[in-house]
């Protein structure tokens, strides 16, 4: 199994920040990534898809980077809405796996 | 509008069962994989069975293989998770998902989830 580590586990950061959040993959993925929000008591939302593409009706100030095993979800700048929990998900084989998750918090 | 909405979830106990729905709609359901993804109180996603268009293509997390079942009815717009021998890890909240594969492979819309507990 692809094992999906994301760094931090959780990150304070103010309004107007810039963020940065990290997902390794324990072998090469390709460009088989994607990112998801998930704000307590909601389904996940699909933010980044194929490591880079921005899903549709998602803000800009939303981006994906990364290929092979290292891979980079960044937000330009911070809005109150943003605060939530991110997670990075394989789909290059199975099983799909995603990483233990990204809790951005207010500081 | 694509809408997912997961039913048949609740309380029951070690070794019982319980079948969880989903009923799509706007979407052609037949033209898409779907997917069940799980979330044990307090802890991340947990990806659980796969299913494609027809339903000759299923795939399992290791922890429920020969326990659960997932099963599709194109014709009722529905997806289907049949859970056996239930255990407590299995206590979660389930989400439907579409997998979509134009671009990548991802699950772009998601039920509001329903919750299953197991417990004596």
């Amino acid at each position: 199994d692809i094992q999906m580590t994301q760094s931090p586990s959780s990150l304070s950061a103010s309004v107007g920040d810039r963020v940065t959040i990290t997902c390794r993959a324990s072998q090469s993925i390709s460009s088989y990534l994607n990112w998801y929000q998930q704000k307590p008591g909601k389904a996940p939302k699909l933010l980044i898809y194929a490591a880079s593409r921005l899903q549709s009706g998602v803000p800009s100030r939303f981006s994906g980077s990364g290929s092979g095993t290292d891979f980079t979800l960044t937000i330009s700048s911070l809005q109150p809405e943003d605060f939530a929990t991110y997670y990075c998900q394989q789909s290059y084989s199975t099983p799909i796996t995603f990483g233990q998750g990204t809790r951005l918090e207010i500081k | 509008e694509v809408q997912l909405v997961e039913s048949g979830g609740g309380l029951v106990q070690p070794g019982g069962s319980l079948r969880l729905s989903c009923a799509a709609s706007g979407f052609t359901f037949n033209s898409y994989w779907m997917t069940w993804v799980r979330q044990a109180p307090g802890k991340g996603l947990e990806w659980v069975a796969n299913i494609n268009q027809d339903g000759s293509e299923k795939y399992y997390v290791d922890s429920v293989k020969g326990r659960f079942t997932i099963s599709r009815d194109n014709a009722k717009n529905s997806l289907y998770l049949q859970m056996n021998s239930l255990r407590a890890e299995d206590t979660a909240v389930y989400y439907c998902a579409r997998r979509n594969l134009e671009g990548g492979d991802y699950f772009d819309y998601w039920g509001q989830g329903t919750r299953v507990t197991v417990s004596s």
